[in-house]
């Protein structure tokens, strides 16, 4: 599987857009991106996941790149609740296993 | 939504007991469920994947003897843990995913479960 590339932290201000990136760059064709959020003693919660096409749901949006080297996560309007660490995970179609790193810490600010 | 229940939510045990947790997906058939180990301030470390009604895969450096996996039925995975030793105590996390082709669907995690060896 594929090894994601965050950085360990990033705060955005509540109210305002928050744009996690992730770094993906040997991400092969059957792989999808997938991500996960955790909040302090609980169960990653899913987010999003996509393959090649920009997603969006009630919760975010994903964009990837056209090479699929890259994605970034899009919290559209942060709120306290959004603080966690946020997880990028590339999970092969062949494997199907769910590879964590050391994901983003996002801290939302009031 | 898909909802995995995943009990106890915290157990203290006595060295040298075993401890065995339960996984269960609630309102849709789980043909394989996944088990992690998170230690403070760390990521989650996949421990094993078992298929329902197979053994279960080991990823490298987790002990099968020790930590026993169980997936005897399309909603229900346990891991039992063996001779718990102060260093088991960990957050164990479940997730399920139900068949069909990966990419459909996410992943469904439990909330876990607090292992504290005394």
């Amino acid at each position: 599987d594929a090894k994601t590339t965050q950085p360990p932290s990033m705060d955005c201000a509540e109210g305002r857009a928050a744009n996690l990136p992730c770094n993906h760059s040997t991400i092969s064709g059957n792989e999808y991106v997938y991500w996960y959020r955790q909040i302090h003693s609980q169960g990653p919660q899913y987010i999003i996941h996509g393959l090649k096409n920009n997603e969006t749901n009630e919760m975010a949006s994903l964009i990837i790149t056209e090479d699929r080297k890259s994605s970034t996560l899009i919290l559209p309007h942060a709120t306290l609740r959004d603080t966690a660490v946020y997880y990028c995970i590339v999970c092969s179609s062949n494997t199907g296993k769910l590879i964590f790193g050391q994901g983003t810490t996002l801290q939302v600010k009031p | 939504g898909a909802v995995v229940s995943q009990h106890p939510s915290w157990v203290i045990c006595k060295s040298g007991t075993s401890v065995k947790i339960e996984c269960r997906s609630l309102d849709f058939q789980a043909t394989t469920m996944f088990w992690y180990r998170q230690f403070p301030k760390q990521s989650l470390m996949l421990m094993a994947t078992s298929n329902e009604g197979s053994k279960a895969t080991y990823e490298q450096g987790v002990e099968k003897d020790k930590f026993l996996i169980n997936h005897a039925s399309l909603t229900l995975s346990t891991l039992t843990v063996t001779s718990a030793h102060p260093e088991d105590s960990s957050f164990y996390i479940c997730s399920a995913r139900s068949s069909g082709r990966v990419g459909n669907y996410g992943y469904t995690f439990g909330s876990g479960t607090r292992l504290t060896v005394v």
